[in-house]
């Protein structure tokens, strides 16, 4: 699976938007691009995923790059419960394999 | 709550003791996958099951630790001869395989194993 880099934190004021970027400079033509989230003390949760076209869901949205090697998580309307860590993950569809999870993006929504 | 469940929440063993975890998945998913979380790091994966068939280990599972999927649906994760690096949240997820579709990873709360 092709890496990853994200910013190690950020902060994010309630109700606006959080954009958070990921670059994935060597990512593979079949490789789509994954978000998941952990909130404090929970498991990992899916947030969404694509290979190329911008993809929205109700929790965020999708953006990635024309050329692919970069792409950014919204999320419209932060709030409070959105404070979590963020992780951006390459993989192919439909791979067997385990996640690759890095390090994340810590994401603090302050009041 | 996702539908995976694992138990115990929490555990506190004594160094060289045996310590056992369960993992319940989503009844229908296929596949479960252990992996292990140290403090201020993301998940690393361990191991993961097709079915009841063991497919692939991590490097980072050592003689120490044994995974079972009897019958294809719990998992067992234990560790012998615990260690003080053994400490951290072990967290179990579970998902659907069928056909081209591409079904997301459900992960449980965890357990948090701390050696003394």
């Amino acid at each position: 699976d092709a890496k990853t880099t994200q910013p190690p934190s950020m902060d994010c004021a309630e109700g606006r938007a959080a954009n958070l970027p990921c670059n994935h400079s060597t990512i593979s033509g079949n490789e789509y691009v994954y978000w998941y989230r952990q909130i404090h003390s929970q498991g990992p949760q899916y947030i969404i995923h694509g290979l190329k076209n911008n993809e929205t869901n109700e929790m965020a949205s999708l953006i990635i790059t024309e050329d692919r090697k970069s792409s950014t998580l919204i999320l419209p309307h932060a709030t409070l419960r959105d404070t979590a860590v963020y992780y951006c993950i390459v993989r192919e569809l439909n791979s067997g394999y385990a996640l690759n999870f890095g390090k994340g993006t810590s994401l603090l929504v302050t009041p | 709550d996702t539908g995976v469940s694992q138990d115990p929440r929490h555990k506190i063993t004594k160094r060289g003791q045996n310590v056992t975890f369960r993992c319940d998945p989503i009844s229908e998913h296929n596949r479960l996958y252990w992996y292990r979380q140290t403090l201020g790091q993301g998940p690393e994966f361990l191991t993961y099951f097709q079915n009841e068939a063991q497919l692939e280990k991590s490097r980072l599972l050592s003689d120490r630790f044994s995974a079972e999927r009897p019958k294809g649906s719990f998992s067992t994760l234990e560790i012998q001869r615990t260690e003080q690096g053994d400490s951290a949240m072990y967290l179990c997820a579970s998902r659907l395989t069928a056909g081209t579709e591409d079904y997301e990873q459900y992960f449980g709360p965890g357990t948090r194993l701390t050696v003394t």
